[in-house]
């Protein structure tokens, strides 16, 4: 298998451009997880879907960002507007069996917004 | 509530000595522990985790820790590092039912010098 997989690995954008970052999880896996990660804030989960359905979306910092989950095969991240503060490494996992089970993460999308 | 509380921010050691890096938690429920590590410009790789079985687990590369009820602790040792272990290393507690909530540690980075 090849893992999670995520693209685009960089993404360089302009304040008040919409950003969607994409995520193939571990075919068989059905939980996947968004992650930030800055230095600031260390590493925060934004939202954790389950067979599709998002779960928990707390972490989601505010109504400029929104994930979807259409199919088990695909995840997208958006940010529209996004914002200088958004810039970060964006982090999808996935597991078998929830928050309980080991997550496989994939190398992540460095976001830079100017 | 819930919380993790990783006291070193930054661990220094020599190439073959003794490593231990200190995770304390707080939750109202039985959690799951895990120890994630992340070298750099990487996603994160689990470690190894602790789901209520044995309270000494084993882990990948020569790593293991000790989950401690009465401490509300679950430090991560390795009897002698090597250069490859220097990498930035998360505690992480799943908690809830079906582990919806995560919580990570702030991170420790531990350093090996030869």
């Amino acid at each position: 298998d090849a893992g999670v997989i995520q693209s685009p690995r960089h993404e360089v954008t302009e304040m008040g451009q919409e950003v969607t970052l994409r995520c193939k999880p571990i075919s068989g896996h059905n939980s996947l997880f968004w992650y930030r990660q800055t230095m600031m804030r260390g590493l925060e989960l934004l939202i954790y879907f389950n067979n599709n359905v998002p779960i928990d979306d707390s972490g989601m910092p505010e109504d400029r960002f929104s994930a979807k989950m259409p199919n088990a095969s695909f995840s997208t991240l958006k940010i529209q507007p996004s914002e200088p503060r958004d810039s970060a490494v964006y982090f999808c996992a996935s597991s078998l069996a929830g928050g309980l089970d080991e997550q496989f993460f994939g190398p992540g999308t460095r976001l830079t917004v100017l | 509530a819930q919380s993790v509380t990783q006291l070193d921010s930054h661990v220094s050691v020599s190439e073959g000595t003794p490593v231990l890096l200190r995770c304390n938690y707080s939750s109202s429920y039985s959690p799951s522990l895990f120890w994630y590590v992340q070298h750099p410009n990487k996603g994160l790789q689990l470690l190894l985790k602790y789901t209520s079985a044995a309270t000494l687990v084993k882990g990948i590369n020569g790593f293991e820790a000790e989950f401690k009820k009465s401490e509300t602790s679950f430090h991560l040792t390795k009897p002698s590092a090597h250069m490859s272990d220097a990498a930035e290393y998360f505690c992480v507690v799943s908690v809830g039912q079906a582990g919806t909530a995560l919580i990570f540690g702030k991170g420790t980075t531990l350093s090996v010098s030869s």
